[in-house]
């Protein structure tokens, strides 16, 4: 059992250049997030998707598409990447059960620097 | 508004017992949780409040009071090893909020 999953751990992009991050959960939840950690912002909302077939933007999705392929895998793409884009991207799973109750289990994360 | 507050830094001599505050300011509030971030590693879950009072972990207890949009996060016999960064984080339909963190330094 392996939680949740992100390829790749590191990548380094030059401006306009595009890209996806992947990520797959195992625990057959129904929730997933995409989030971005910036030092001293804390974690920020780029997209979620509620269950399969659907997702919705959160607080930053500017720059940024997200597909839930499967119930699995929900990947982000940078269509053409920016500078401000550099950032160390979280995904996570949660089961999607009543609103409120809920635990959020992320992955390791991908550490993006865009030059 | 959705802001949440709570400190940037704290800092507390190993052994001892440290408080991390947090307060909210958001409509359609369900619950508020706890998560610990080690450097270079993922957050992961501490605790979950849906309603007033303390609710307690081995040495983590969480707390909240509704009606004062107020929680924390309660440490006690600190180890070198709780260093960390802890956010609170509100719950809102299907979203979390996060605040951006608590730096926790634990002397020795």
């Amino acid at each position: 059992n392996a939680g949740v999953t992100q390829t790749p751990k590191f990548q380094v992009l030059k401006t306009g250049q595009s890209m996806t991050l992947q990520c797959a959960q195992d625990m057959n939840h129904n929730s997933m997030y995409w989030y971005r950690q910036d030092p001293g912002m804390g974690l920020r909302l780029i997209y979620y998707s509620a269950s399969e077939g659907t997702t919705d933007k959160g607080e930053v999705p500017n720059g940024y598409n997200v597909s839930r392929l499967n119930k699995r895998e929900f990947s982000l793409r940078l269509e053409s990447a920016a500078p401000s884009q550099t950032s160390v991207y979280f995904c996570a799973s949660s089961e999607g059960g009543a609103a409120g109750e809920e635990t959020q289990y992320f992955g390791p994360g991908t550490r993006l620097l865009v030059l | 508004g959705q802001s949440l507050e709570q400190p940037s830094e704290v800092t507390a001599v190993e052994g001892a017992i440290v408080q991390i505050n947090c307060t909210y300011q958001t409509s359609g509030f369900y619950g508020l949780s706890w998560y610990q971030q080690h450097d270079g590693g993922a957050p992961t879950f501490l605790s979950y409040n849906a309603l007033d009072g303390l609710e307690e972990t081995g040495r983590f207890s969480s707390f909240l009071s509704r009606s004062d949009s107020y929680g924390y996060l309660l440490l006690q016999e600190l180890q070198m090893k709780d260093s960390a960064s802890y956010f609170c984080a509100v719950i809102r339909d299907d979203k979390i909020i996060f605040g951006k963190g608590t730096r926790l330094h634990i002397l020795p």
